[in-house]
């Protein structure tokens, strides 16, 4: 079992432009959420989907939107980028049903916005 | 407003002894409570959950009590090693019932040969 993946693991992006990040879930697993992770600070909800549906949404702007496949994996685009972007971009995976509440992280993806 | 505080300081402790973080949180009414370990650079590893209605939990070194009347976390690791430094981040599920989680910024952990 891989585990989560991620990918890319690192990149350099200019401010205005846009970002795609992608996401594998664990086997098995049915729910991505995303988080935003700024130096020093601890990561922060931007969203989560489940049946290719955005089922919550933390406190980000329109920038920020996502995707789930029928697969399961997941997109994360951020439009417009600002410097303020600039953080590590991380994907949890967890099942759904049966009162699972373990997220299992991924290593990330390292944003920089330059 | 909604805060998770945890030390900013980090604890440096002598390898073999107990080392001992707190998580202290207000305005929320969490379900559950976990404990993750992040290496730099890494994304965060699972260790511990803890429900709303139980007071203690151990895997091998690691303890957690939960006491949500003082709404407050202790995580303890017991003959600490210096495998063991890593930052340690306490994390909220923000509503029953699903898995979105509030976290601390995390309390970094130096153990000392």
């Amino acid at each position: 079992d891989a585990g989560v993946t991620q990918s890319p693991t690192h990149l350099i992006k200019t401010r205005g432009q846009q970002v795609t990040l992608r996401c594998s879930p664990k086997s098995g697993h049915d729910t991505v959420s995303w988080y935003q992770q700024a130096l020093g600070q601890g990561p922060q909800f931007i969203f989560q989907y489940y049946e290719e549906e955005e089922r919550q949404r933390g406190n980000f702007p329109d920038r920020f939107s996502g995707h789930q496949f029928p697969n399961y994996s997941s997109e994360l685009n951020v439009n417009a980028l600002l410097l303020g972007d600039s953080a590590l971009y991380l994907c949890a995976s967890s099942l759904s049903a049966g009162g699972q509440e373990t997220q299992y992280f991924g290593p990330g993806t390292r944003l920089l916005v330059l | 407003s909604q805060k998770i505080e945890q030390n900013s300081e980090a604890l440096n402790i002598q390898e073999g002894k107990t080392a001992t973080l707190t998580c202290n949180y207000t305005n929320y009414s969490p379900a559950y409570l976990q404990w993750y370990r992040q290496d730099p650079g890494r994304g965060p590893v699972f260790l511990l959950l803890i429900r709303e209605n139980e007071k203690e939990k151990r895997k091998e070194r690691l303890k957690v009590t939960f006491d949500t009347t003082l709404k407050q976390s202790l995580f303890h690791i017991t003959a600490s090693q210096p495998a063991d430094s890593a930052t340690y981040l306490c994390a909220l599920a923000v509503l029953y019932g699903n898995n979105r989680l509030a976290f601390g910024k995390g309390n970094q952990v130096v153990v000392i040969p």
